[in-house]
């Protein structure tokens, strides 16, 4: 079965420092990982995703993720935070081209100035 | 460019009285999900459309909650009677699944429904 641990239920950081967000997951076939990013009363965005290919993902800005088998992890970084950063971020796992997305329960990035 | 829309976003109502909720999908996206949030639950798969046909409501209360595609640019999703229990954010989610490919899925704003 398909699960997903997103280790942080808040995460706070000053502007301009990185961001760690980190998701471990836990899949019996070859998983595809998204990250979906959701600011207050929007929906969700997708910010990346990992589909076997590359173990290094970049997404949109300025986020990235590495895939980590060994670790089963998918952590997302992004080297400077930003205000605009400051939202819900969510760890998606499914099993190959499944459409059943598996979420994590979030976690809360607060950006400080 | 291209976004899934939802109507109405905001929807206060009285236990009791039907709810129905709106989405178009992106023209061209064959699959269409529709998603619950709470704080207790987050996000929970209700139902899946492929191609205007339901493969997968197994998420959804049968006895109260329906959903339908009467064509594809408008999936609906009813709830009658509504409780306040169902009080959350429900999201459309609109995607065209390549072959081998990863499952991307396109969210709407959601509509938030209070039931009171």
């Amino acid at each position: 079965a398909q699960s997903v641990t997103q280790l942080d239920s808040h995460v706070s950081v000053s502007e301009g420092t990185p961001v760690l967000l980190r998701c471990n997951y836990s899949s019996s076939y070859s998983p595809s990982l998204f990250w979906y990013v959701q600011h207050p009363n929007k929906g969700l965005q997708l910010l990346l995703k990992y589909t076997s290919a590359a173990t290094l993902v970049k997404g949109i800005n300025g986020f990235e993720a590495e895939f980590k088998k060994s670790e089963t992890s998918f952590h997302l970084t992004k080297p400077s935070a930003h205000m605009s950063d400051a939202a819900e971020y969510f760890c998606v796992v499914s099993e190959g081209s499944s459409y059943k997305l598996i979420f994590g329960s979030g976690t809360r990035l607060l950006v400080r100035p | 460019d291209a976004r899934v829309t939802q109507t109405p976003r905001h929807k206060v109502t009285e236990m009791g009285q039907e709810v129905t909720m709106r989405c178009q999908p992106i023209l061209g996206h064959n699959t269409v999900f529709w998603y619950r949030q709470t704080m207790m639950q987050g996000l929970e798969l209700l139902a899946y459309f492929r191609n205007r046909a339901p493969l997968d409501d197994s998420g959804m209360p049968k006895d109260r909650f329906s959903a339908e595609m009467p064509d594809a640019t408008l999936a609906t999703l009813k709830i009658q009677p509504s409780e306040p229990r169902d009080s959350a954010v429900y999201f459309c989610a609109s995607g065209l699944p390549g072959q081998g490919e990863s499952y991307e899925q396109y969210f709407g704003p959601g509509t938030r429904l209070t039931v009171t």
